[in-house]
């Protein structure tokens, strides 16, 4: 098994385009979480899925941000537009072990 | 909130000496997580100590929770370069349909000097 799998690792976008990021689970676990990381505000949830089913949104920050689960083995992270102060790292992560290597995006 | 705050926030020492990083957080918890965070890279969970445990070892880390102080330490014994990361505590919370999900620190950024 190769870990949680995210892409891309990174993205640079100007401000008012369309980002979507990627997470493709380890299988076999049931909670799904993305997580978004600044130097200001350190580690935030942003939302969980367990069974694919959204459960907790409200550490997603704004409407521009929306996540789905369609099936086990994909989950995607959408924000649009995207605006300069979205630029973070933002990491999936299976159950409360199993991080992914993050993706780093940068909105100019 | 439940947010665990470490402390202190950076630390740096000479390699070979133990390195202790301290985790207070503010309501019950049912267990209480330490990860590691090498610079650019994603978060690698290293021990849970559960709310009915007092003390934890895996390897050179040895963790210890105090439940009545809302406090949890993590000690690493003969530190090396490469634990030269940033350690978050973080702590649990009960969503919604059981499922899990963890309210984290701000972190130590730990840096071991060869």
């Amino acid at each position: 098994d190769a870990g949680v799998i995210q892409s891309p690792r990174h993205e640079v976008t100007e401000m008012g385009q369309e980002v979507t990021l990627r997470c493709k689970p380890i299988s076999g676990h049931n909670s799904l979480f993305w997580y978004r990381q600044t130097m200001m505000r350190g580690l935030e949830l942003l939302i969980y899925f367990n069974n694919n089913v959204p459960i907790d949104d409200s550490g997603m920050p704004e409407d521009r941000f929306s996540a789905k689960m369609p099936n086990a083995s994909f989950s995607t992270l959408k924000i649009q537009p995207s605006e300069p102060r979205d630029s973070a790292v933002y990491f999936c992560a299976v159950d409360e072990q199993f991080f992914g290597p993050g993706t780093r995006l940068t909105v100019l | 909130s439940q947010q665990g705050e470490e402390d202190p926030q950076a630390l740096s020492i000479q390699e070979g000496e133990n390195a202790t990083m301290n985790c207070s957080y503010k309501t019950s918890i049912n267990n209480l997580q330490w990860y590691r965070q090498n610079s650019g890279r994603g978060l690698v969970h290293l021990i849970l100590i559960r709310s009915n445990e007092r003390e934890k070892h895996s390897g050179r880390l040895r963790v210890t929770l105090d439940t009545s102080k809302k406090s949890s330490s993590l000690l690493i014994t003969a530190s090396r370069a490469a634990d030269t990361a940033s350690y978050f505590c973080a702590t649990d919370a009960r969503g919604i349909q059981g499922a899990q999900k963890l309210v984290f620190g701000q972190g130590t950024r730990l840096t071991i000097n060869p």
